[in-house]
């Protein structure tokens, strides 16, 4: 199994532009989610889905997009990006019955020019 | 006020130390707690849960005291390996929404 995948590693946008980050898992988990990761403040949620066709935001959703068209993918569209941006994206996965035992991808680091 | 707070260290100890993290959460509806372990530029694992009764994994002693709504975590026994950041985490609710991340606590051990 690869547990879950990101993709890209690394990324440098400039402000405005838009992209499109990929988070897959193969553990046929109901949940995923999109964390962002800053300096000094803990794990923040962006966006979480409970399964296929649902979709719902986390504490900071403004200036991200989701969707979750099938089980396995989960991506986050940056829809304008801009320094605040600038971060560590973590996605994660889990079974909808130990949603605190999570499963965390690689990360994409994100610049924001 | 901070929902989790930890102490942000570094806590630096020499192999073979004991040492002991401690995590307070603000809301007395929590319900769930884990400590995960991060390594440097890596993502989080989860390294334990924490239940009521307290438990052990090893060299890992984990630690509930509601009344007080603070879970600690001890190890014992340092390894160099042992380096790392520990996140405590507290749930509300069987949701990914209520499920808070602390900043982590800081640990190097020293050879």
């Amino acid at each position: 199994n690869a547990g879950v995948t990101q993709t890209p590693k690394f990324q440098v946008l400039k402000t405005g532009q838009s992209m499109t980050l990929q988070c897959a898992q193969d553990m046929n988990h109901e949940y995923m989610s999109w964390y962002r990761q800053d300096p000094g403040m803990g794990l923040r949620l962006i966006h979480y889905s409970v399964g296929a066709g649902i979709t719902d935001q986390g504490e900071v959703p403004n200036g991200y997009n989701v969707s979750r068209s099938t089980t396995e993918d989960f991506p986050l569209r940056l829809l304008s990006a801009a320094p605040s941006q600038t971060s560590v994206y973590f996605c994660a996965s889990s079974s909808v019955g130990a949603v605190g035992e999570q499963f965390f991808g690689p990360g994409t680091r994100l610049t924001v020019l | 006020r901070k929902e989790v707070e930890q102490d942000p260290g570094p806590f630096n100890v020499p192999e073979g130390a004991t040492v002991a993290f401690n995590c307070t959460y603000s809301n007395s509806a929590s319900q769930s707690f884990f400590w995960y372990r991060q390594d440097c530029r890596k993502e989080p694992k989860l390294l334990m849960s924490v239940y009521s009764s307290g438990n052990e994994d090893g060299r890992f002693t984990a630690q509930l005291n509601r009344a007080s709504q603070y879970i600690s975590l001890l190890i014992r026994d340092s390894k160099l390996s042992d380096s790392a950041t520990y996140l405590c985490v507290v749930s509300t609710s069987g949701s990914a929404r209520q499920l808070t991340f602390g900043s982590g606590t800081q640990l190097t051990v020293l050879p």
